[in-house]
Formats: structure tokens, C-alpha cells, sequence
């Protein structure tokens, strides 16, 4: 098994454009997440997924749009990037949202940097 | 918001025992998680705890007191690869766990 998987590892943007996140676990989870890392500001909660078709505002949602159309896969949508937005972005799954089925299994980060 | 306090940073020894502290808010409480992140990696999981009293785990311990929204973590018999950030994380009854900014931990030989 692969666990959570992200695509790309790196990326480099300019200003204002446009870019998609992809996210892919292979644990049949039903939730899955979209954090964002900066320093000290620890994670972050940018959109969560209980199950196929659905999604949900995290902490953070401004500036993106999530999709979870297949069930393995959660994808994250800048639309219009901006500098502010320069993080590592994690993915992560989990079986559901309660008690020890909450523990989230991460995907190894995709490090972005808005010019 | 639901809150969780753990300390920036801290250093030990090679060898030495270490306890990190984390605080939540009760309200709601449903899990306290422990995560390991190494500079650069992702979080792996390292312990989950929902009731009262100290779960072992080789070196690494963590300990609950519910009615004191408290938690901590130890780790004994330190190695430099215990060199990282510590991440205490709280559920609540919501489908999201509430993290702290993490502890960095640095052991010296």
C-alpha cells in the first residue's frame, strides 16, 4: 500500500495563477483533509472531506476550493495564487471522525512557493 | 476556538528522560493524539489516548487526565533521531482534530 500520496512535491508560482493539488490514499478512508504548515503557526485546517461528494470549510478556507469526486482522491484549487499563500500544504486520511478512527495518516507534503 | 498549548521549544541530552506538556480545552473532548514530525517529513502517529492514566509504548509514554484538559508526552533513553517537532492534537465532537503549533525538540550528544 502507498498510503496518501501527493502531486507535486515542489512547485514554484507566479502571482495570480492557477494550480491543482492532488491528493490519492489507497486505505479506502472516508475522511480526508487539506492542512497548510507555516512557521510557527503550526497546522492549519484548510477543507475536510467525510465522504465522497462531500466537502467542508476548515480554519482556513480563502483562497481554495477542494473537490472529492472518487473517494480516494482530494484535490486542492488555487485559483489565483498569491504570495500569502506560500506553505507546504499536507494532505491527510483518516477512517472517520471519531475517537481513534480520527488518527490521520499524512501524505509526504507538497512544499509551494507563490512569487 | 478550542485552544491547545504546548511549549515552543526544548533541548535534553543524549540519554536523558524528556516530557512535553500539552493543555486543551474539555469541552467536547473525544481523544488526545501525539504526532512526530521530522524537519522536512510529514506527521506520523505515535499515540492516542482517551482515557485517564499513562499508555507505554517502548520508549515513548503518554499520559491523560481528562478533568484537567492535560496531557503529556516522555520519551526515555533519548536518541539524537528523537530530534523533532512534537504535535499534540485534541478530538472533539466535530470530524476535525485541533492541533498545537508543536514542540521542537533538539537532543545533544
Amino acid at each position: 500500500n502507498a498510503g496518501v500520496t501527493q502531486t507535486p512535491k515542489f512547485r514554484v508560482l507566479k502571482t495570480g495563477q492557477s494550480m491543482t493539488l492532488l491528493c490519492a490514499q489507497d486505505m479506502n478512508h472516508e475522511y480526508m483533509y487539506w492542512y497548510r504548515q507555516d512557521p510557527g503557526m503550526g497546522l492549519r485546517l484548510i477543507h475536510y472531506s467525510v465522504g465522497e461528494g462531500t466537502t467542508a470549510k476548515g480554519e482556513v478556507p480563502d483562497g481554495y476550493n477542494v473537490s472529492r469526486l472518487k473517494k480516494q482522491n482530494f484535490l486542492l484549487g488555487l485559483e489565483s495564487a498569491a504570495p500569502s499563500q506560500t506553505s507546504v500544504y499536507f494532505c491527510a486520511s483518516s477512517v472517520s471522525g471519531s475517537g481513534s478512527y480520527n488518527e490521520q495518516f499524512f501524505g509526504p507534503g507538497t512544499r509551494l512557493t507563490v512569487l | 476556538g478550542q485552544n491547545i498549548d504546548q511549549p515552543t521549544e526544548m533541548t535534553a541530552t543524549e540519554g536523558a528522560i524528556v516530557q512535553i506538556n500539552c493543555t486543551y480545552q474539555t469541552s467536547g473532548f473525544n481523544g488526545l493524539f501525539w504526532y512526530q514530525q521530522h524537519a522536512g517529513e510529514a506527521p506520523t502517529f505515535l499515540s492516542y489516548n482517551v482515557l485517564d492514566g499513562l499508555e507505554e509504548k517502548g520508549r515513548f509514554s503518554s499520559f491523560l487526565s481528562r478533568s484537567k484538559g492535560y496531557s503529556y508526552l516522555l520519551l526515555k533513553e533519548l536518541q539524537m533521531k528523537d530530534s523533532a517537532s512534537y504535535l499534540c492534537a485534541s478530538a472533539h465532537n466535530t470530524d476535525k482534530l485541533i492541533f498545537g503549533t508543536g514542540t521542537r525538540l533538539q537532543v545533544f550528544p
